[in-house]
């Protein structure tokens, strides 16, 4: 069975950092890119960042680009996003989901449960 | 703040049909990117439901169907069930393959 399985959300102060975590099984890992998407409370989702199969191309939302830093490690099968210099409105429920195809489509076919990162100011 | 655009919700009896819009512009639905809806039960992982305008992945009922049409896409859900009110998003494409999503529509069964 295909799972994804989000970690390392927390309370974390406001400028701080976060590494969130996503442990992959039931697939091939490398044979797809993966997607992190945000939800924050009472508002829709967010499309956060995109890694390819192959980890050589990245994509980031405006809002999170130069803070926020995705990474895929295939000996580990894990999906991460290092999240820095975090803002109150970075507080949300943040999904790992894998991609239809190895390149980015954005086309996410498989979602985990998430996991909850809420920033104080 | 999303560039895309859904009615906050949309309501219909068991057995109906009712259509969620979603209204992008010239950027990205309108630059010719497809459209992905999502289906999204509070608590629970979202759930892909169309791809690519108008394809469904394996095991999604035929009930629900995507078009799209310049700046605009569209979901429809036919023979309205219970188990269909979630929240519904569309999802496409900006410059640059950046993702955007739709404002999200609340869906009820009367």
């Amino acid at each position: 069975e295909m799972q994804l399985l989000e970690s390392g959300g927390g309370l974390v102060q406001s400028g701080g950092s976060l590494r969130l975590s996503c442990a992959v099984s039931g697939f091939t890992f490398s044979n797809y890119a993966m997607s992190w998407v945000r939800q924050a409370p009472g508002k829709g989702l967010e499309w956060v960042s995109t890694i390819s199969g192959s980890g050589g191309s990245t994509y980031y939302a405006d809002s999170v680009k130069g803070r926020f830093t995705i990474s895929r490690d295939k000996s580990t099968n894990m999906l991460h996003l290092q999240m820095n210099s975090l803002r109150a409105e970075d507080t949300a429920v943040y999904y790992c989901a894998k991609d239809l195809r190895i390149v980015a489509t954005i086309i996410l076919d498989l979602w985990g449960q998430g996991t909850l990162v809420t920033v104080s100011s | 703040q999303s560039v895309l655009t859904q009615p906050p919700s949309v309501s219909g009896a068991p057995g109906q049909r009712v259509t969620i819009s979603c209204t992008g512009s010239s950027s990205n639905i309108g630059a010719g990117y497809d459209v992905n809806w999502y289906q999204h039960l509070a608590g629970t992982a979202p759930k892909l439901l169309i791809f690519g305008n108008k394809n469904r992945p394996s095991g999604v009922p035929d009930r629900f169907s995507g078009s799209k049409s310049g700046t605009s896409a569209s979901l429809a859900i036919s023979g309205l069930q219970a188990e269909d009110e979630a929240d519904y998003y569309c999802q496409s494409y900006d410059s640059g393959l950046r993702g955007v999503f739709g404002t999200g529509t609340k869906v009820t069964v009367l």
